[in-house]
């Protein structure tokens, strides 16, 4: 079965680096996506990467994906106040056409 | 300005009461989703359509109903038969149905029954 799991927080100094880690078990994920959501908002997608790919980097923002562990990352540099959110992991699954499965999302809490 | 956009967002209901959210995209996507998201909770699907006059159950379709009369709306309704229909529904689009093509949301409709 499909499932993806996420901690639920992370705290980071401002300036520092975050990193907010998610693990997928379904094999055949074909695209692993990051979605980030202010409060009261949708979703904005901020990145994603192939599954035959190790690693992206977009600006401030660095994905990581250990294909054989299953492990995907998201690093944000020097992060801001305005990266406060609930960050989303999801897959799509290979041959699938029904939407994608959502991690139940990171709280990204920024300490002054 | 292209995008997705839903309305209303906040919407109140008495129990009993059918309700239905709209959705409409000016991006000429084929596919279309309705999520719903709880506290805590990630994303469940609801309901997809790839294409018009088309549309499948997702993994909580119980107590929903959709249509897909035109390319660019997706409305939702939440009938009475929906146990626990409080929560923040999500409606999104991607160009294809095809896996890997990216699925871009709305802002959303924040549902609560009184």
């Amino acid at each position: 079965g499909e499932d993806v799991e996420q901690s639920l927080f992370l705290s980071v100094r401002e300036g520092d680096s975050s990193v907010i880690n998610c693990t997928y078990t379904d094999s055949s994920s074909t695209y692993l996506y990051w979605y980030k959501q202010e409060p009261g908002a949708g979703l904005q997608l901020l990145t994603y990467i192939f599954s035959n790919m190790d690693m992206k980097q977009d600006q401030r923002l660095t994905v990581l994906l250990n294909k054989k562990d299953k492990h995907l990352s998201l690093r944000i540099a020097d992060t801001q106040t305005g990266d406060s959110a609930i960050y989303f992991c999801a897959e799509s699954i290979e041959g699938g056409a029904d939407g994608l499965t959502f991690g139940k999302g990171t709280h990204l809490i920024i300490q002054p | 300005d292209g995008g997705i956009t839903q309305s209303p967002k906040y919407l109140f209901r008495k129990e009993g009461q059918n309700v239905t959210l709209s959705c409409e995209q000016n991006l000429n996507h084929d596919a279309m989703y309705w999520y719903r998201q709880d506290p805590g909770q990630g994303l469940r699907l609801i309901y997809y359509s790839q294409i018009v006059n088309d549309f499948q159950k997702g993994d909580i379709a119980e107590g929903y109903s959709v249509s897909r009369e035109k390319k660019e709306s997706f409305p939702l309704t939440v009938t009475s038969a929906q146990k626990n229909p409080t929560a923040f529904y999500l409606c999104a689009s991607s160009i294809t149905p095809s896996r890997g093509d990216t699925q871009y949301f709305g802002p959303g409709t924040r549902l609560t029954v009184l």
